[in-house]
């Protein structure tokens, strides 16, 4: 069974502009959570969605957004990019939401914002 | 809000000796608790679980204690190897239901 995967792996961008990562779950799994890490806060819930809903979100702000496509493959976005946005932004699929269940995380995408 | 806590960010263990990791939660509904490895270069990897109506699990090396009157876990690892290296997390959900991973704790395996 194929993991988790993430596109693209590696982005560069500037200020002020946008950008649109890509989730892919493992088949079957509905629910899709995205986090960022940085060395300074560590690993921070951003959103989870399950079944084209968001059903949970972090304490970011509204520039951070996401949405979960009928197949469970996810996308995040950010707005106006800040130097501080860089980070590396992970997703990770789950059976089920509501229970606690294993959590199976993609490699990443490391954003760094000039 | 809800407390996440690996006591120490950063552990240094000699290659070969045993290593322990502790982990602190305040939400008393907590049942189920899952312990995580990060690697460098990769997502964060499920280790072992536990649930609230055992004491301890033991695993491959690993053995993960919990005791419910204190809210505390902790993770041991036998004969600390260097591919155990890594960051690793015990992350509660909180009562909004979200999990709490936090800094984690880095473990340094020293030659």
């Amino acid at each position: 069974k194929a993991g988790v995967t993430q596109t693209p792996r590696y982005l560069i961008k500037t200020r002020g502009q946008q950008v649109t990562l890509s989730c892919s779950p493992i088949s079957g799994h509905r629910s899709v959570s995205w986090y960022q890490q940085t060395p300074g806060q560590g690993l921070q819930f951003l959103f989870e969605y399950f079944s084209e809903t968001q059903r949970n979100k972090g304490n970011f702000p509204g520039r951070f957004s996401g949405r979960q496509f009928s197949n469970s493959r996810s996308e995040m976005n950010v707005s106006t990019l800040e130097l501080g946005d860089s980070a590396l932004y992970l997703c990770a699929s789950s059976l089920s939401s509501g229970t606690y269940n294993e959590q199976f995380f993609g490699p990443g995408t490391r954003l760094t914002v000039l | 809000g809800e407390s996440v806590g690996l006591h120490l960010p950063t552990l240094s263990v000699q290659e070969g000796d045993n290593s322990i990791i502790n982990c602190a939660y305040s939400n008393s509904a907590s049942d189920y608790f899952i312990w995580y490895k990060q690697e460098s270069g990769k997502g964060p990897q499920f280790i072992i679980d536990i649930r609230s109506n055992m004491d301890k699990r033991q695993g491959q090396r690993v053995t993960v204690l919990l005791n419910k009157t204190v809210k505390h876990l902790s993770l041991q690892i036998a004969a600390t190897q260097p591919g155990d290296s890594a960051v690793y997390f015990c992350p509660p959900k909180d009562r909004d239901d979200k999990i709490i991973f936090g800094k984690g704790t880095r473990l340094h395996i020293l030659p």
